[in-house]
């Protein structure tokens, strides 16, 4: 099977712009899950969308918005772009069968860079 | 509130002794817990996991990891290192309750194995 991707891989933006980042999960995988990862905060969750519906969400403001489609394909838009947002944005993918506890497998992550 | 700590930044080895990378953990709860494994400029690679059951968990590329529930960790180990196991090490958990998007990761450990 096709591993996570996703699109696209570098985006260079402006403070004040709006980003849109896209992921497409592994073939038949419903959970699709977002991650910030920052030389300082480390690995954050932001949130995991099950049958197009947000199960969790982390702690961002909420500037940080994502969604799901039928497909299971997943974005996260990023509004209003700040400085500190310049991160790499992982995105996950697991069966997400409720009741298992699932391996979640990591997209090679979006690089982007506020200026 | 969950956590997970990694207590040492970075490990040096030399090629072809054994390794550890430490991990411990505080969970409510039963844990279920994570080793990842991350290249430069790559996304994060699943190495193994611990449910339940046996103590010792083999996982991917000669890996293993040991759950010690009385000392809360879940180390890392593998007997003899390669230097191309040169990379960043994440341990992660979730609770066995709650939504299964939510990883919360360590900050990491670099390895660095030499020839």
């Amino acid at each position: 099977k096709a591993g996570v991707t996703q699109t696209p891989r570098y985006l260079i933006k402006t403070r004040g712009q709006q980003v849109t980042l896209s992921c497409s999960p592994i073939s038949g995988h419903r959970s699709v899950s977002w991650y910030q990862q920052t030389p300082g905060q480390g690995l954050q969750f932001l949130f995991e969308y099950f049958s197009e519906t947000q199960r969790n969400k982390g702690n961002f403001p909420g500037r940080f918005s994502g969604r799901q489609f039928s497909n299971s394909r997943s974005e996260m838009n990023v509004s209003t772009l700040e400085l500190g947002d310049s991160a790499l944005y992982l995105c996950a993918s697991s069966d997400g069968t409720s009741g298992r506890v699932d391996t979640q497998y990591f997209g090679p992550g979006t690089r982007l860079t506020v200026l | 509130a969950q956590s997970v700590a990694q207590p040492e930044d970075q490990v040096n080895v030399a090629e072809g002794n054994p390794l550890t990378v430490k991990c411990t953990y505080s969970v409510s709860g039963n844990p279920y817990l994570f080793w990842y494994v991350q290249y430069p400029n790559r996304g994060l690679q699943f190495l193994l996991k611990y449910i339940t059951g046996d103590n010792l968990v083999k996982g991917s590329y000669g890996f293993e990891a040991e759950f010690n529930k009385s000392q809360t960790s879940f180390h890392l180990k593998k007997p003899s290192a390669l230097v191309s196991d040169s990379a960043l090490y994440f341990c992660a958990v979730r609770a066995a309750r709650g939504s299964q998007g939510n990883l919360i990761f360590g900050k990491g450990t670099k390895l660095s194995v030499k020839p």
